[in-house]
C-alpha cells in the first residue's frame, strides 16, 4: 500500500492565486521529496526536505515538514498556467539507495 | 546529456507474448528502479537495483523479471503478458548519497 496520501486529489485555480497540496505519511522517514509531473511526461524532482527541517524554500515553492503529524505541504505561490500537472510526494525512510514510496498525486489545474 | 533514456515509447502486446523494455541512464548513477503507473494508485515500484549485477523486488514484483549487466542499462521484461501488466511503465536513477531520482518519459504498454 502507499505510504503517502495526497489532499486534495484535484485542485483547480486561477492563474495568480496560490495552490497549496498536503501529504501525510506513516511511518517515520529521513526526508521527503516533492516531484512534478507534466501530461504524458516522467516526473521531475522539485524540492527535498529532510526530517530535521521544518520548512524550505526555492523560487515560488514553499514546503513545510510536521514530523509529529507526518504531514507536508506543497506550497506554489502566484500560480501560473504552465504549473498544471500532477504533483506527488514521496517519502525515504532508509540510507541512500532505499526506495522511494509515492502518493497518488495531486492534480493540478491552473486556469488561465 | 540525455539523462535517462527508454525504448520502446509505445507497444501494444497480444496476451502470452514476451517484451523487453529498455532504460538506459548517462550520469554513472549506481541505483536504477522500474515502475508502473496506474489511474489514481500512483507509482508502484515493480524491481530495482543497487549496483551492477545486482537486483531486488519491489512492491508488485509478480510477471516481471529484471537485469543489470551493465551500470548503465536495466531492463525489464514480461515472459507472457497479461491484460492487468497494461500501463504506464517508468525507469529511474539515482545517484549515491541522498535518493533523489532521475525519470525517463515512460514507456505505455496496452496487453489485448
Amino acid at each position: 500500500s502507499q505510504q503517502g496520501e495526497e489532499d486534495p486529489q484535484a485542485l483547480s485555480i486561477q492563474e495568480g492565486e496560490n495552490a497549496t497540496m498536503n501529504c501525510s505519511y506513516k511511518t517515520s522517514i529521513n526526508n521527503l521529496q516533492w516531484y512534478r509531473q507534466n501530461s504524458g511526461r516522467g516526473l521531475v524532482h522539485l524540492i527535498l526536505i529532510r526530517s530535521n527541517e521544518r520548512e524550505k524554500h526555492s523560487g515560488r515553492l514553499r514546503v513545510t515538514l510536521d514530523t509529529s503529524k507526518k504531514s507536508s505541504s506543497l506550497l506554489i505561490t502566484a500560480s501560473r498556467a504552465a504549473d498544471t500537472a500532477s504533483y506527488f510526494c514521496a517519502t525515504d525512510g532508509g540510507s541512500s539507495g532505499s526506495r522511494l514510496t509515492f502518493g497518488e498525486g495531486t492534480q493540478l489545474t491552473v486556469n488561465p | 546529456n540525455a539523462g535517462v533514456t527508454q525504448t520502446p515509447k509505445f507497444r501494444v502486446l497480444k496476451t502470452g507474448q514476451s517484451m523487453t523494455l529498455l532504460c538506459a541512464q548517462d550520469m554513472n548513477h549506481e541505483y536504477m528502479y522500474w515502475y508502473r503507473q496506474d489511474p489514481g494508485m500512483g507509482l508502484r515500484l515493480i524491481h530495482y537495483s543497487v549496483g551492477e549485477g545486482t537486483t531486488a523486488k519491489g512492491e508488485v514484483p509478480d510477471g516481471y523479471n529484471v537485469s543489470r549487466l551493465k551500470k548503465q542499462n536495466f531492463l525489464l521484461g514480461l515472459e507472457s503478458a497479461a491484460p492487468s501488466q497494461t500501463s504506464v511503465y517508468f525507469c529511474a536513477s539515482s545517484g549515491a548519497g541522498v535518493n533523489i531520482q532521475y525519470f525517463g518519459a515512460g514507456t505505455r504498454l496496452s496487453v489485448l
